[in-house]
């Protein structure tokens, strides 16, 4: 019972064009998201999070946009830029109920063409 | 700085071989975790730490064993490594208390092959 999904395993972007990575969940109780990338050989590194008493957060070129009604979120990379080039991967965890696991996405690869 | 640091980064172990996995933090943090990242699988949680002495089971704890005896050190053991445990490694670490804008922090990962 896979919680926490990226249906997409990859996406090929031009570079300056927006990137979206989407993200659907179905534990109602997960009330905090994060977006992490990886590149090979490195542990992921965080980018961007949210909590669910919001509905968008930015942080320059990237924004999260979450839909607690349909259990989505989604991440915008705005340009996109050639060293965005990663795995994406999403993750949720049930905070507020006092569960400190985050469950993962199986990742989407972007790929950004110069 | 060294944040969160693992060892070591590449392992063989041939079946039935115990190992462990060292992981040692230096922020601090009250939780801990060890996940496995697999093709296709994305990171799956195998155990995690809410602070010293306490630890519970992750998606897939199966063949492995952990514990927590202080708050900066978090080993992963593998009892008896079957080739099915082959697999890329990552240790993380976060706050609890004021979780807000507190995230995991991730290790570089071992890579363990097992045949």
């Amino acid at each position: 019972d896979q919680q926490v999904k990226q249906n997409s395993p990859s996406l090929s972007v031009q570079e300056g064009r927006i990137s979206i990575l989407n993200c659907d969940y179905t534990n109602s109780m997960f009330d905090y998201f994060l977006w992490y990338k990886k590149y090979p050989a490195e542990g992921p590194t965080f980018l961007i999070s949210i909590s669910s008493i919001k509905d968008k957060n930015e942080d320059g070129r990237f924004t999260v946009f979450l839909n607690k009604s349909a259990k989505h979120l989604s991440l915008h990379i705005v340009p996109s830029q050639p060293g965005d080039s990663a795995v994406y991967f999403c993750a949720a965890s049930a905070e507020g109920s006092g569960t400190y696991k985050y469950i993962f996405g199986t990742g989407t690869r972007l790929k950004v063409l110069a | 700085n060294a944040g969160v640091t693992q060892t070591p980064k590449f392992q063989v172990l041939k079946t039935g071989q115990s190992m462990t996995l060292q992981c040692a933090q230096d922020m601090n943090h009250e939780y801990m975790s060890w996940y496995r990242q697999d093709p296709g699988m994305g990171l799956r949680l195998i155990h995690y730490s809410v602070g010293a002495g306490i630890t519970d089971q992750g998606e897939v704890p199966n063949g492995y064993n952990v514990s927590r005896s202080t708050t900066e050190d978090f080993p992963l053991r593998l009892l008896s490594a079957a080739p099915s445990q082959t697999s890329v490694y990552f240790c993380a670490s976060s706050y609890i208390s004021g979780r807000v804008n507190s995230p995991l922090h991730f290790g570089n990962g071992t890579r363990l092959t097992v045949t």
